[in-house]
């Protein structure tokens, strides 16, 4: 079975501080995601990478950045955290030429 | 216009019940459809995953596809509790890229003992 891991189920931070998720998959798979998730707003995509050291901005880019040193891990840092990005966050991956995409459990991020 | 439509319910059916969810979307370049099945507080789980037009079935799940109406639809057979969860559509325009899945925001679904 594909296994997306995200480092932590919950996290609570203070607003200002850095902040870093991370994600790893067993899969060899090219494409990572990184998704936020909202209550009436659904799954938005905020960065994706489709090799190490590539990114391209999604749909709600500000405020985040990413990282890929390696194939299997996908970082996703809050460069000052704010409150408004107190979410879920799901990291993804897939193959390159499958838009399959197999889904991390999830870290729930809470800024005060 | 949103690119994909979803119900957001939420639906509540009685156990046994056939469940019928669906999605519309806008764009006819869409290709790959896929429904996830997401329990509260977890990650998506890949359930359906389909390419262009008909139908798959998987147990008691079916996943249909209508290019023609940009309408798709997931039914579930002989429902029960465990099936009560968020429903997601998923579509994407192709199978090369990493652009990303596009989402409808996800149906409620109770399913009642």
């Amino acid at each position: 079975d594909v296994k997306v891991t995200q480092s932590s189920r919950y996290l609570v931070k203070r607003t200002g501080e850095k902040v870093f998720l991370e994600c790893v998959q067993d899969m060899d798979h090219e494409n990572m995601f990184w998704y936020r998730q909202d209550p009436g707003l659904g799954l938005r995509l905020i960065y994706f990478s489709y090799d190490v050291k590539m990114k391209e901005k999604g749909d709600i880019p500000e405020g985040y950045s990413v990282s890929r040193e390696k194939k299997e891990r996908f970082s996703l840092i809050l460069e000052s955290a704010s409150t408004n990005q107190t979410s879920m966050y799901l990291c993804a991956s897939s193959f390159w030429d499958i838009p399959r995409a197999f889904f991390g459990q999830g870290t729930r991020l809470t800024v005060v | 216009q949103k690119e994909v439509e979803q119900d957001p319910g939420p639906l509540s059916v009685p156990e046994g019940a056939i469940v019928s969810l669906n999605c519309t979307y806008s764009n006819s370049a869409f290709q790959y459809f896929m429904w996830y099945r997401q329990y509260s507080r977890k990650g998506p789980e890949l359930l359906m995953y389909t390419y262009s037009s008909g139908n798959k079935e998987d147990g008691r799940f079916t996943a249909q596809v209508d290019k023609s109406s940009k309408y798709i639809s997931l039914f579930i057979r002989d429902s029960q509790p465990s099936d009560s969860a968020t429903y997601l559509c998923a579509i994407s325009y192709s199978g090369g890229g990493a652009d990303g899945l596009t989402f409808g925001k996800g149906t409620h679904l109770i399913i009642q003992p």
